[in-house]
């Protein structure tokens, strides 16, 4: 089965506080590719990054984190130091093999409060 | 802004009718992606489209069609609309052909069918 589980549906925190948000995902393919997108109010989507399954190091931009953990099949972001601006929905999605198909989680909504 | 253009933004329309959804990917991308996003099912690849041909058909029903042109516009229409083909459609684009390449979203069409 390809598929990808966000487990938490809804987080609440105060701005300032740091936040992880869970993101397990299955495949049979040793090739496949993980990303995470924000949906904010406003509803586009947008890209935050893309990892491949070669690559476990883990990255940091900004106030935002990734840790790649191909032993659990996890995929989490953590952003440091919350800001109410980070109040979205953040999806992870994987693309197995080759295929091109996002498989998406079924999301999880951020809301930081003020 | 993913420089990907969707057109309309929304549409309201009444079941048993069809429509035409619009797409522009992002200048020199060849691959375009249709995703469905409702309350029930999340968010769903529909089709891929890369320079003209069909790429990869995912839940697409068969009720919904899809093309790209050779000024690779996109375009996903949908007919014999029912209550439950409410939801927000999404386009993607991505540079080639490797299916794991970042997928860039447009801002989505909302469709109400009434």
């Amino acid at each position: 089965a390809q598929k990808v589980t966000q487990a938490q549906t809804e987080i609440s925190v105060v701005e300032k506080e740091d936040v992880t948000l869970d993101c397990v995902y299955e495949t049979r393919d040793t090739t496949y590719y993980l990303f995470w997108y924000k949906q904010p109010p406003s509803g586009e989507l947008v890209f935050l990054i893309r990892r491949n399954s070669f690559d476990e190091q883990n990255e940091i931009s900004g106030r935002y984190s990734w840790n790649f953990q191909k032993s659990t099949s996890s995929f989490n972001f953590t952003i440091t130091a919350s800001q109410v601006v980070d109040s979205a929905v953040y999806f992870c999605a994987l693309i197995p093999g080759n295929t091109g198909k996002l498989i998406f989680g079924q999301g999880t909504t951020l809301q930081v409060k003020p | 802004d993913s420089g990907v253009t969707q057109t309309p933004k929304h549409l309201i329309t009444a079941t048993g009718q069809r429509v035409t959804l619009r797409c522009s990917p992002r200048s020199g991308d060849l691959s375009v992606y249709w995703y469905q996003q409702s309350l029930d099912q999340g968010l769903q690849f529909l089709i891929q489209y890369y320079n003209g041909e069909e790429r990869a058909k995912g839940n697409i029903l068969e009720r919904f069609s899809a093309q790209q042109f050779p000024d690779l516009h996109s375009e996903l229409n949908l007919s014999s609309l029912e209550l439950g083909d409410s939801a927000l459609y999404f386009c993607a684009s991505s540079d080639g052909l490797a299916g794991g390449d970042t997928q860039y979203f447009g801002p989505g069409t909302r469709l109400t069918v009434l």
